[in-house]
């Protein structure tokens, strides 16, 4: 199945660094999450973004809807060892409004 | 807890055994989705549920896959005569009963097939 593409794949930080990551489609986007997980568990949602141009933050986690509808960014501040696990950003496109479309995943690691 | 439930959280079956999963979705929300995740990729849609109807399947829901949701409210994902192909972590997620909303995941089944 279609698959977005993110980047990088994976991603070695210091604790306290801060994080960026994109997420890139060919197709428009009408909404954009971000989700973490964890080794062996669901997704769990971070954030949600509706709107070109959005920039919406959740504690220490910022995302943005980009202009061209065709890509997304999350950026993480200030890491800490529980920012580990792998960051999916998904999204709906216009033709597929009833399911949501997965990226291939950034891989974060931290080190102490 | 009031998110989405799925049982069990992991299964090992034989090659050529019937498996059931089970998904209780947030309870005010209409739509149900399972999704397929292998290692190493994103989770990829498998089929979804507005209420009890069965609305959207992806080609990768060959026909020894089957998936109800009899009374709009959990939903069980068959899979019959198991391939070792079939190993995956199956998750579901549920969302309000409109188009691009947030969708909630559940804790996932974890499948082997031996």
């Amino acid at each position: 199945g279609q698959q977005l593409n993110q980047s990088p794949q994976s991603m070695f930080i210091q604790e306290g660094e801060d994080v960026s990551m994109n997420c890139t489609s060919s197709s428009i986007f009408n909404t954009w999450l971000w989700y973490k997980q964890d080794p062996g568990e669901g997704p769990v949602l971070l954030i949600a973004l509706y709107k070109a141009g959005e920039l919406t933050s959740n504690g220490r986690l910022t995302a943005q809807f980009g202009i061209t509808r065709k890509d997304s960014f999350l950026n993480i501040s200030a890491s800490i060892p529980s920012d580990v696990g792998i960051y999916f950003c998904a999204g709906y496109d216009t033709g597929t409004a009833s399911k949501l479309t997965f990226g291939t995943g950034t891989r974060l690691q931290v080190t102490l | 807890d009031t998110g989405v439930s799925q049982d069990p959280r992991h299964k090992i079956t034989k090659r050529g055994q019937n498996v059931t999963f089970r998904c209780d979705p947030i309870s005010e929300h209409n739509r149900l989705y399972w999704y397929r995740q292998t290692l190493g990729q994103g989770p990829e849609f498998l089929t979804y549920f507005q209420n009890e109807a069965q609305l959207e399947k992806s080609r990768l829901l060959s026909d020894r896959f089957s998936a109800e949701r009899p009374k709009g409210s959990f939903s069980t994902l068959e899979i019959q005569r198991t391939e070792q192909g079939d190993s995956a972590m199956y998750l579901c997620a549920s969302s309000p009963g409109y188009a691009n909303t947030e969708a909630f995941f559940g804790q996932g089944t974890r499948l082997t097939v031996v």
